[in-house]
């Protein structure tokens, strides 16, 4: 089956600080990738979709400016969370879309974020 | 009212039981559904799709009800290996996900 990895797999930063999430497609080419979002004991919640060569298109109530994505490669997007806050501590996960293979989306391992 | 309902759980069972899961949805113009299994700390993993006429895996029963907008995920000779989270997903449409908070199993010797 298709692979989707994530890079870091977990990061503990200081408030204030930025930190970027890579999700890669690692054998097969995904114009569309989608970032969530899952506190503890909680469901997965979308936070944007991201299309590959255009801006991505942020669920409501998720600030634009404070996560930034960026898929500038059919196998590559990018979350940075900007000026990190203790309550951004989360579980993030992506996820990508082979558009060859019909509509199943292929969920990355996830990065936990920790912020102290 | 949440669009995708499960019940939390846990449901505590023995090896070998069989155990069933609902979920209700909201959105009636919702257009495909699935069953996800999540370990903890791990990403999720589909485990089948739902489809109006039942869909079988091996131990694994999947159901649509769209009348009463409620899924059915039934799991037949429970393993220790099936103690997860399940997760009820709906697509509503652009391959937009929305995720239930899942149904805890435990399933012990």
């Amino acid at each position: 089956g298709a692979v989707v990895s994530q890079h870091p797999s977990w990061v503990i930063c200081k408030s204030g600080t930025s930190v970027k999430i890579e999700c890669r497609s690692l054998d097969f080419q995904a114009t569309t990738m989608f970032w969530y979002r899952q506190f503890p004991k909680q469901s997965l919640m979308l936070m944007a979709t991201s299309n590959e060569g255009s801006k991505a298109t942020y669920e409501q109530g998720v600030e634009k400016d404070k996560f930034l994505i960026n898929h500038a490669s059919l196998t590559l997007s990018t979350l940075t969370v900007t000026s990190a806050h203790p309550e951004d501590s989360s579980f993030y996960i992506c996820s990508a879309r082979d558009h060859q293979a019909g509509n199943e989306q292929y969920f990355g391992p996830g990065t936990r974020l920790t912020v102290t | 009212r949440k669009e995708v309902e499960q019940d939390p759980g846990p449901f505590n069972v023995p090896e070998g039981a069989t155990v069933a899961f609902n979920c209700t949805y909201s959105n009636s113009a919702s257009q495909s559904f699935f069953w996800y299994r999540q370990d903890c700390r791990k990403e999720p993993k589909l485990l089948m799709s739902v489809y109006s006429s039942g869909n079988e895996d091996g131990r694994f029963t999947a159901q649509l009800n769209r009348a009463s907008q409620y899924i059915s995920l039934l799991i037949r000779d429970s393993k220790l290996s099936d103690s997860a989270t399940y997760l009820c997903v709906m697509n509503t449409g652009f391959q937009k996900l929305v995720f239930g908070t899942g149904t805890r199993l435990l399933v012990s010797p």
